[in-house]
């Protein structure tokens, strides 16, 4: 059972990236996903998530409007588009899985991925 | 927004103790809590769900406990490996949140 993350880095205030998340040793369609970050030293925050087919997401207030979770089942692959991306953006990115049912999550997180830096920074 | 306030903020132990965390909500999130244990520089890890579930492969001298507004982690007899922070996180109420941590070091 495993989460991989990339896309993280250095970025510009109002700049975008793409985070992604490859998925392997279990079910991943059946799995909802879940975007959690850790900023420098601090806790962990919740960001976004998404259904087992997609169709479903949800996002923090602090994010909504400025980033897109997205899936694709057929490469076990979960995405977070960022864009307008702001200084206090800066964290590691988690993505996490969600064992609940096709209409409910259970909103806790196992399996967890290693992380992503994004640093939002001029 | 359930603030969930996890105390204390550090506690320093020894090997072989006892330690026990708290986290409180600011609301009732009946037993929707889960406890997980980040270790420096990895993820974090899911310990327990419903308040008091154990995780597949969570070592025995953990356990959980509470419901409503009052929280209990408590971990027996200290290993090495259990020197870590603990988060909880409430999934009662939207926005999910989580506490602020409770950091276990070695006295």
């Amino acid at each position: 059972v495993q989460l991989v993350e990339s896309g993280g880095g250095l970025v510009q205030p109002g700049g975008s990236l793409r985070l992604s998340c490859a998925a392997s040793g279990f079910r991943f369609s059946s799995y909802w996903m879940h975007w959690v970050r850790q900023a420098p030293g601090q806790g962990l925050v919740w960001v976004s998530r998404i259904n087992t087919d997609g169709t479903k997401t949800t996002y923090a207030d602090s994010v909504k409007g400025r980033f897109t979770i997205s899936r694709d089942n057929a490469k076990n692959m979960v995405y977070l588009e960022m864009d307008s991306l702001r200084v206090d953006d800066t964290a590691i990115y988690y993505c996490a899985g969600d064992s609940g049912t096709y209409f409910v999550p259970e909103n806790w997180f196992r399996p967890w991925g290693q992380g992503t830096l994004v640093t939002v920074s001029s | 927004e359930t603030v969930l306030t996890q105390s204390p903020p550090t506690l320093s132990m020894s090997q072989g103790e006892t330690a026990t965390l708290s986290c409180r909500a600011s609301q009732s999130v009946d037993s929707d809590l889960a406890w997980y244990q980040q270790k420096p520089y990895q993820a974090p890890s899911l310990l327990f769900y419903d308040a008091s579930t154990r995780a597949t492969g969570v070592p025995a001298r953990f356990s959980a406990s509470g419901s409503g507004t009052e929280f209990t982690l408590t971990i027996s007899s200290l290993q090495s490996e259990d020197f870590a922070i603990y988060y909880c996180q409430q999934y009662n109420d939207w926005p999910l949140t989580f506490g602020g941590g409770t950091k276990v070091d070695i006295k």
